[in-house]
């Protein structure tokens, strides 16, 4: 298996723009998590689906951030209006297990630039 | 909330070192992750454990649920073991949320 897939690695932008960073998770896995890394803040939580419905959504930063999960092999994190403080590493894991028990598989990683 | 302590913050060996990494946690727990990032690269999953002992290659984890305490260990280390150690922490029952430590920067030099 290729593993967690994203897309884009790198991304810069301008204030204001709009930003999506899409998954792949691995073929057969439950469970998928956004999760955001920073200098400051370490990982976080942003969001967690469980069998493509979204279970946790605490971590979302604000109304800007959305995130879907329309079928079992895609998910989509978004920022409209995107601002230089959400500049991060975004990170998509999926695990095997429902509930998000198992080990996690990450991506490589989408590093935002917002300018 | 859980409190997860990584020790220590940075760590620097020479090549064929062991090495050990240590992390504490404040709350009981169902499992603990290893987690090991490159600079500037992914997050790459080296170990999930509840109890015991664990052992992938060079790398051996174990955890102590009484003493709320897990190591890492590294036999002949390598300068491509150069990279961050985080320490996840996942809460008992359906809480499927991690609490991460803030890392150890390991260098390894030839």
């Amino acid at each position: 298996d290729a593993g967690v897939i994203q897309s884009p690695r790198h991304e810069v932008t301008e204030m204001g723009q709009e930003v999506t960073l899409r998954c792949k998770p691995i073929s057969g896995h439950n469970s998928l998590f956004w999760y955001r890394q920073t200098m400051m803040r370490g990982l976080e939580l942003l969001i967690y689906f469980n069998n493509n419905v979204p279970i946790d959504d605490s971590g979302m930063p604000e109304d800007r951030f959305s995130a879907k999960m329309p079928n079992a092999s895609f998910s989509t994190l978004k920022i409209q209006p995107s601002e230089p403080r959400d500049s991060a590493v975004y990170f998509c894991a999926s695990s095997l297990e429902t509930g998000g028990f198992g080990e996690l598989f990450f991506g490589e990683g989408s590093r935002l630039t917002v300018l | 909330k859980n409190e997860v302590e990584q020790s220590p913050q940075n760590l620097t060996a020479q090549e064929g070192e062991f090495i050990t990494i240590n992390c504490s946690y404040s709350v009981g727990i169902s499992a603990l992750h290893w987690l090991q990032q490159h600079p500037g690269g992914g997050i790459v999953s080296l170990f999930m454990l509840s109890s015991g002992k664990k052992k992938h290659g060079r790398l051996i984890a174990t955890i102590n649920i009484q003493e709320k305490h897990s190591s890492l260990h590294i036999t002949a280390s390598h300068p491509r073991d150069s990279a961050v150690y985080i320490c996840a922490v996942r809460g008992g029952g359906s809480n499927y949320k991690l609490t991460f430590g803030k890392g150890t920067l390991l260098t390894v030099n030839p």
